[in-house]
């Protein structure tokens, strides 16, 4: 899969807009960034998806650079539940799996 | 509509004992994957099942299995338990194999303590 990177850790203040990075140098024309979260102790949650433009859904927004190789998940106004791990993730083209990083553990602080 | 469900949520087995986990897919959904998650790490993919035939294996010893039922349901069999089997199995669902343009989705996984 293309390799992805993304921050360790970030905080953001509750009401503020998060802005997650997330780097993918490597990634072909026709695959897509997939940006999934994993809240403690359940299963990860998709949360959006694009391929070059740019993407928004009630969740979050996803804005890709024209060059594709790095992207910013936007989450608008961000709650105490949106406190996770937040995985940016690159499959192949028609892959069978995802492969997991290590992810931006999010912190939302009141 | 029910999302992805997983039996049980927790269990707790003695090293070389053996272990079936169960999954129900979201209704319509045929493409069924095991990932394991240890703590403090990422899920990493086991396998992956559509239309009750193995699409995807990850690197995992062969004490592990799946099979895949024809209602789409699945199960995950580990043999010969270890210590380092210890993890949180999760599994999910999607319309097709194929990841290029499908999401999954995730049940909230089965934690498997091995003793």
């Amino acid at each position: 899969d293309a390799k992805t990177t993304q921050p360790t850790s970030m905080d953001c203040a509750e009401g503020r807009a998060a802005n997650l990075p997330c780097n993918h140098s490597t990634i072909s024309g026709n695959e897509y960034v997939y940006w999934y979260r994993q809240i403690h102790s359940q299963g990860p949650q998709y949360i959006i998806h694009g391929l070059k433009n740019n993407e928004t859904n009630e969740m979050a927004s996803l804005i890709i650079t024209e060059d594709r190789k790095s992207s910013t998940l936007i989450l608008p106004h961000a709650t105490l539940r949106d406190t996770a791990v937040y995985y940016c993730i690159v499959p192949i083209q028609g892959a069978q799996k995802l492969v997991f990083g290590q992810g931006t553990r999010l912190t939302i602080n009141p | 509509d029910a999302g992805v469900t997983q039996s049980p949520t927790h269990l707790i087995k003695t090293r070389g004992q053996h272990v079936t986990l169960r999954c129900s897919p979201i209704s319509g959904h045929k493409s069924v994957s095991w990932y394991q998650q240890v703590l403090g790490q990422g899920p990493q993919f086991i396998f992956q099942y559509y239309e009750k035939e193995e699409r995807g294996r990850g690197n995992f010893p062969d004490r592990f299995s799946a099979r895949q039922f024809p209602n789409y349901s699945s199960e995950l069999n580990v043999n010969a338990l270890l210590l380092g089997d210890s993890a949180l199995y999760l599994c999910a669902s999607s319309l097709a194999p194929g990841l290029g343009n499908e999401k999954l989705f995730f049940g909230s996984g089965t934690q498997l303590s091995v003793l």
